[in-house]
């Protein structure tokens, strides 16, 4: 089973829109992470959500994380070209605060200019 | 603002030869991680180390697989006898207390 599953598996908006991705997962987490990674490249943590909190704000990023659905969104607002890349959320089981990360296989967002 | 940094940043070897990634650390970070990406797929946990032994290891991370850290600053990871499916993005990854994991560029490894 996947911990860890990301929708829409792409998204293609306009600059100035926002974007919003979603997340699935299956077992109790200690925290939820989301990441971004451009083409070829390494992933760069963008901001992590811990199991007792509900809402997070980093910029033009917000994320919510909804335990009883165990699922998290992802929103960025006013997108930016510069924002195209893949997106993937990333879980630390129940216990683990610095265990591995369990990734999903990602949102690819394309910001049309 | 410090980073992770990996050596090489590709790194192409024949099955069944041995193959040493490397990996700098952020300098105050306690926890180290590789993760590995084949190409079009996501990315999986590889192994933990903490405190100069494994903490967590994946059912990918099997005989063939060793991490060392050899002194202060360096981590590695050795495959012993590489396979094609070996094949790869390699990332190292740390941490401290915040559990906010900082990834390094990768390593593209090519098994031919």
């Amino acid at each position: 089973s996947q911990q860890g599953e990301e929708d829409p598996q792409a998204l293609s908006i306009q600059e100035g829109e926002n974007a919003t991705m979603n997340c699935s997962y299956k077992t109790s987490i200690n925290n939820l992470q989301w990441y971004r990674q451009n083409s070829g490249r390494g992933l760069v943590h963008l901001i992590l959500i811990r199991s007792n909190e509900r809402e997070k704000h980093s910029g033009r990023l917000r994320v919510t994380l909804d335990t009883s659905k165990k699922s998290s969104s992802l929103l960025i607002t006013a997108s930016r070209a510069a924002d195209t890349a893949s997106y993937f959320c990333a879980t630390v089981l129940a216990g683990g605060g610095a265990d591995g990360l369990t990734f999903g296989k990602g949102t690819h967002l394309i910001i049309q200019p | 603002e410090p980073e992770v940094t990996q050596t090489p940043s590709h790194q192409v070897t024949q099955m069944g030869q041995e193959v040493i990634l490397r990996c700098v650390p952020i300098s105050n970070h306690l926890y180290f991680y590789w993760y590995r990406q084949i190409l079009g797929q996501k990315v999986e946990f590889l192994v933990s180390f903490y405190n100069n032994e494994i903490s967590e290891k994946s059912e990918i991370f099997d005989d063939q697989f060793s991490v060392e850290r050899p002194d202060g600053s360096n981590f590695t990871l050795k495959i012993r006898s590489t396979k094609l499916e070996d094949s790869a993005m390699y990332f190292c990854a740390s941490t401290d207390h915040s559990y906010e994991q900082y990834f390094g560029p990768g390593t593209r490894l090519t098994v031919t």
